[in-house]
């Protein structure tokens, strides 16, 4: 059983559209993330969620939209994509909210390529 | 700010020969640390983590790591490298009071037969 999955696992999409990456966990977890893996391999948190609200907003611009219709789904809506969008998208899961010594669970990541 | 640094692209070692990567760290308070492994088109696997306590950690795949308060280190060793060991690692450490981690640029571990 996949814990944390993510779909789709590869997206091709031109610029201007829109597009949405789905994550759901099965562990149970309390609070969920999105991170941004950009080329270069770094890494660096975009959202987070607790029980459905919104914890953590890092800078990220007004087209990256996430959603949470439970605590165990973490969508990702980007509207009008561009180049500097290409990435790979990691959602994560934890238990609890705030300790900072939650240990997160990835999924195997989204990987967008804007065109 | 809370951040850590990993002063190295690459390391390369043989199979069979100890491996260190190294992780730096600059924070507020009390450092919760973590290391996590990446292998090719996966996500982040937990290695290992240091809330508090003794010093040296272990974690999975017989990795352990060591806590340096005064170097500010955070390093992760193994006293026996596999070819199965090679890897992007990735050190980070918790923002003050979130779990939001922040993580080092990544280290490639290349294990040569």
């Amino acid at each position: 059983d996949t814990a944390v999955s993510q779909t789709p696992k590869y997206l091709v999409t031109q610029m201007g559209n829109d597009k949405s990456i789905k994550c759901e966990q099965n562990l149970g977890h309390d609070t969920m993330y999105w991170y941004k893996q950009d080329s270069k391999k770094f890494l660096k948190i975009m959202f987070s969620y607790n029980n459905k609200e919104l914890i953590i907003n890092e800078t990220v611009p007004n087209r990256f939209s996430p959603k949470s219709p439970d605590k165990a789904h973490l969508n990702l809506h980007i509207n009008s994509l561009e180049l500097g969008d290409s990435a790979v998208y990691f959602c994560a899961s934890s238990r609890g909210l705030g300790s900072g010594a939650n240990v997160l669970t990835f999924g195997a990541g989204s990987r967008l390529t804007v065109l | 700010a809370q951040s850590v640094a990993q002063p190295e692209d690459q390391v390369n070692v043989a199979e069979g020969n100890p491996l260190t990567v190294k992780c730096t760290y600059s924070v507020s308070g009390n450092p919760y640390l973590f290391w996590y492994v990446q292998y090719p088109n996966r996500g982040l696997q937990f290695l290992l983590k240091y809330i508090t306590g003794d010093n040296l950690v272990k974690g999975s795949y017989g990795f352990e790591a060591e806590f340096n308060k005064s170097q500010t280190s955070f390093h992760l060793k193994k006293p026996s490298a596999l070819v199965s060991d090679s890897a992007l690692y990735f050190c980070a450490v918790s923002a003050l009071n979130t779990d939001k981690l922040i993580f080092g640029t990544g280290t490639r571990l290349q294990v040569f037969p």
